[in-house]
């Protein structure tokens, strides 16, 4: 059974900060690796998605990395701003379709 | 792109009441939906697999007779909560699967609040 797991769980930085968000998955039999944002009360926005056979994506100040053999996956967020606050989800697509999504790392960023 | 749309977005209802949450393809078929449950600071978990024509799968531990999943027509899958009580608030949202020429790709609806009262 595929497990995700995200670190940390929470994270608060000052504005300006390049973080890196951690997901690790226990199978790396995947079709894809996706990054959601989720606002309060709101639902998922994609971010990057990540194919089994490419090893990173960009979009904007995000970079996302995957290393399937080793079960990891990151998200670089260079020089962080407030708007960037929420929970962002890293979810695991397997073979059979359905996506295995980890707990989240909350973050904040200060003005 | 593709748009997955949910209905509705928001849903009281009184406890020990039914409550039926629409997830339409809009401008594309989908053979397969997921259905996906999330409470308060906590991860979305699948509940279960729809797939048209026949009967939905089941993740361990959801009661198919509680969450009844409809999924008649290739744009349409329905969950429907019976006998809806508090614990069953939670934040459901649908994905469907589209596939294209060049793969098949998820998208997401934008998600169902239920409050039961």
């Amino acid at each position: 059974k595929q497990e995700v797991t995200q670190i940390p769980a929470a994270l608060s930085v000052p504005e300006g900060e390049n973080l890196v968000l951690n997901c690790s998955f226990t199978d790396s039999a995947i079709y894809n690796l996706q990054w959601f944002r989720q606002d309060p009360g709101k639902g998922l926005t994609s971010l990057l998605l990540i194919q089994s056979s490419q090893r990173e994506q960009t979009s904007g100040r995000l970079n996302a990395s995957l290393d399937k053999s080793s079960g990891r996956s990151t998200l670089y967020i260079a020089a962080s701003q407030p708007g960037d606050s929420a929970t962002y989800l890293c979810a695991v697509r397997r073979v059979g379709n359905d996506m295995r999504f980890g707990a989240g790392t909350r973050l904040t960023v200060k003005p | 792109g593709a748009v997955v749309s949910q209905h509705p977005s928001w849903v009281i209802c009184k406890s020990g009441t039914s409550v039926k949450i629409e997830c339409r393809s809009l401008d594309f078929q989908a053979t397969t939906m997921f259905w996906y449950r999330q409470f308060p600071k906590q991860s979305l978990m699948l509940m279960a697999t729809s797939n048209e024509g026949s009967k939905a799968t089941y993740e361990q531990g959801v009661e198919k007779d509680k969450f009844l999943i409809n999924h008649a027509s290739l744009t349409l899958s329905t969950l429907t909560v019976t006998s809806a009580h508090p614990e069953d608030s939670s934040f459901y949202i649908c994905s469907a699967r589209y596939r294209g020429s060049s793969g098949n790709t998820i998208y997401f609806g934008e998600g169902s609040w239920l409050t039961v009262v």
